[in-house]
């Protein structure tokens, strides 16, 4: 079965930087939420999306930005990096529309600021 | 707000032992609950849910059971492998679609 698909998996960049991530949800899938987990953290909420619209809004910075496009895949803007920005960051997604809720998250982009 | 509150870790036991991990929750309303296991170095895999008081969520033998009357969600296991080693997620999602709110994560390690 098709998964959620994020990419890079991988990313190094200085502070100051920007960065972007990218997810691609499950098909059909019509809701894209965001997490960060620091480094033996909990995943904390950041944003999620429905139908292309912002649908939450958990505790993500001013200097980063999301958006979900026409073909429902989602991408994280990350700009004036700091060295706090450095963790796992996951993507995941879900059809609200059924009666199913249940999140499926994606493999997660480690992001190292340095 | 909501939270949800897990034992600390490592758990630390030999194969075929039994497993139970703490998980305790403060939500408003009826929220939906969840079992995440994140294997080193991967991603979050859902492991088992359950939406409604008395409910019981089972998956690879792992058992919870929704307990409104003590806010509780103890994830069980009869008989641990060594590959079930890894950190356990217990979560919860307020409106059974909106955003989940995780415990700290409690790291099974799971000896020979």
């Amino acid at each position: 079965a098709a998964g959620v698909i994020q990419s890079p998996r991988h990313l190094i960049k200085e502070k100051r930087e920007t960065a972007t991530l990218k997810c691609y949800p499950i098909p059909r899938h019509d809701t894209v939420y965001w997490y960060q987990q620091g480094p033996g953290q909990d995943p904390q909420f950041l944003i999620s999306f429905y139908e292309k619209m912002q649908s939450d809004k958990g505790s993500i910075p001013d200097r980063f930005s999301a958006q979900q496009f026409s073909d429902y895949h989602s991408e994280l803007n990350m700009s004036s990096l700091e060295l706090g920005d450095s963790a796992l960051y996951f993507c995941a997604s879900s059809f609200v529309g059924g009666s199913s809720y249940e999140q499926y998250f994606g493999p997660g982009t480690r992001l190292t600021v340095t | 707000g909501n939270s949800v509150t897990q034992m600390e870790g490592p758990v630390t036991l030999s194969e075929e032992a039994f497993l139970t991990i703490n998980c305790t929750y403060t939500a408003t309303g009826y929220p939906s609950l969840f079992w995440y296991v994140q294997y080193p170095g991967e991603g979050l895999q859902l492991l088992l849910k359950a939406t409604k008081a008395d409910d019981k969520g089972s998956n690879k033998g792992f058992e919870a059971t929704y307990r409104k009357e003590t806010t509780s969600f103890h994830l069980e296991k009869g008989s641990v492998q060594v590959s079930d080693s890894a950190v356990y997620f217990c979560a919860l999602d307020p409106r059974g679609y909106s955003t989940l709110t995780f415990g700290k994560g409690t790291m099974l390690l799971v000896s020979p």
